[in-house]
């Protein structure tokens, strides 16, 4: 089983539409999770980290579910802009936070 | 504000040749990280200095090898290099221990012919 797992894409929405992609993760003591956003050929941004209590920027909302070991994003009235893959990251413990493991990302294409 | 600078943006070499990519991270970092990328996959964890020492090492090929310098930036070294290396590569910076918030550079794009 892979550390990192998610959603396979890609998700193709409607502009407006709400979207939610998962992440699962293998090891149970991790502690750290992030979404990174990543356009076509360009570098991974941070979107956002998640915490425990979940947190909203704007339209996009990340949860932590522990009990079930997985992340999620929720998008709310997608844009055109919001067209990219989305990479869930996690910090494992034990290695001082250098080894941060990306997931394989899920693609979403938002349609006019 | 700064960012992470890397060089040569685009490299083109042959098999068998050796490549340097240079990273610069973001002034007061003292965390760089190293990624490969190929097509469609996700970034792959190669190696990371942190204070200037290695302080964590992933998927690195023996033929590759890295340091960090007194001013933090890092240089990756590639010898003989294969086909396969063809990928795009990212420097990544941070401030300090047990973070995920990395700040990337925009990436060596190397073509091995």
């Amino acid at each position: 089983r892979k550390e990192v797992e998610q959603d396979p894409g890609p998700f193709n929405v409607p502009e407006g539409a709400t979207v939610a992609f998962n992440c699962t993760y293998s090891n149970s003591a991790s502690q750290s999770f992030f979404w990174y956003r990543q356009d076509c050929r360009k570098e991974p941004k941070l979107l956002m980290s998640v915490y425990s209590s979940g947190n909203e920027d704007g339209r996009f909302t990340a949860q932590l579910n522990r009990a079930s070991q997985y992340i999620s994003l929720l998008i709310r009235d997608s844009k055109l802009s919001d067209s990219a893959t989305y990479l869930c990251v996690v910090i494992p413990p034990g290695t001082g936070g250098f080894k941060t493991i990306f997931g394989a990302g899920t693609r979403l294409f938002v349609k006019a | 504000a700064a960012g992470v600078i890397q060089s040569p943006r685009h490299l083109i070499k042959e098999k068998r040749e050796t490549a340097t990519l240079k990273c610069y991270p973001i002034p007061r970092h003292d965390t760089v990280y190293w990624y490969q990328q190929g097509p469609g996959q996700d970034p792959q964890f190669l190696i990371s200095f942190y204070e200037k020492m290695q302080s964590d090492k992933g998927s690195i090929p023996d033929r590759f090898s890295a340091q960090q310098f007194s001013d933090y930036h890092s240089e990756l070294n590639m010898s003989s290099l294969e086909l396969g290396d063809s990928a795009l590569y990212f420097c990544a910076s941070s401030l300090g221990l047990n973070t995920g918030e990395l700040f990337f550079g925009e990436g060596s794009r190397l073509t091995v012919l």
